[in-house]
């Protein structure tokens, strides 16, 4: 069970897009269509942004967008704003276990 | 108002125990699997356990196995976890989740966490 690993930083300006990877293994994001993403600001709870890959919640912006590819998840955000500043997480399943990603800082220049 | 509502911190000194509770209210709970989150102070997020909707399926992290105890009460909309043997290093901010769709959507598997409370704190120190 070790963490999924993601990059500590990423940054943009203002209507740019931002692109973070989520690196696993077989046993977790690359087998099994269940990689999440969070967003978390500071002091506050973590917010579901991804569900299943590529599903946003009700009320998630669609510039906010998710893929993957073998061991590899990763989350988009496009027309980056000022709120999207905070720490991102992806989580997968991994058969009874569920795993979290090393986090990633979000930087709006 | 889907609500999560997390107690049971608080201080305690190393090799004690501990026990977690989540009172759930606005959803159907026991249609749900439902999870424990800790973040240690300024760490990331680490997935504790996860308890699928009917207790039959239970996972730990490896941090923890053996020394803590996930349940829940479906009759009482209520999940808890049970502390053992604890450690500095279990010193986080515990946080209960929801997941985001009903067992019977298919898999029995945990598809991510849409509902969460806003946590009990930690501490173990003597």
């Amino acid at each position: 069970q070790s963490a999924l690993t993601q990059p500590p930083s990423a940054s943009g300006s203002p209507g740019q897009s931002v692109t973070i990877s989520c690196t696993g293994t077989s046993s977790d994001v690359g087998g099994y269509n269940y990689v999440s993403w969070y967003q978390q600001h500071p002091g506050k709870a973590p917010k579901l942004m991804i569900y299943e890959v590529s599903k946003r919640p009700s009320g998630v912006p669609d510039r906010f967008s998710g893929s993957k590819s073998g061991n590899t998840a990763s989350l988009t955000v496009s027309g980056l704003q000022a709120e999207d500043e905070a720490d991102y997480y992806c989580s997968s399943y991994a058969g009874s276990n569920n795993v979290f990603g090393t986090g990633t800082k979000v930087t709006v220049l | 108002e889907v609500q999560l509502v997390e107690s049971g911190g608080g201080l305690v000194q190393p090799g004690r125990s501990l026990r977690l509770s989540c009172a759930a209210s606005g959803f159907t709970f026991d249609d749900y699997a439902m999870h424990w989150v800790r973040q240690a102070p300024g760490k990331g997020l680490e997935w504790v356990s996860g308890i699928s909707w009917n207790s039959g399926s239970i996972g730990y992290a490896d941090s923890v196995k053996g020394r803590f105890t996930i349940s829940r009460d479906n009759a009482k909309n209520s999940l808890y976890l049970q502390m053992n043997s604890l450690r500095a290093e279990d010193t986080a901010l515990y946080y209960c989740a929801k997941d985001i769709l009903p067992y019977y959507y298919g898999s029995g598997a945990f598809y991510g966490m849409d509902v969460w409370g806003q946590g009990t704190t930690v501490t173990v120190s003597s």
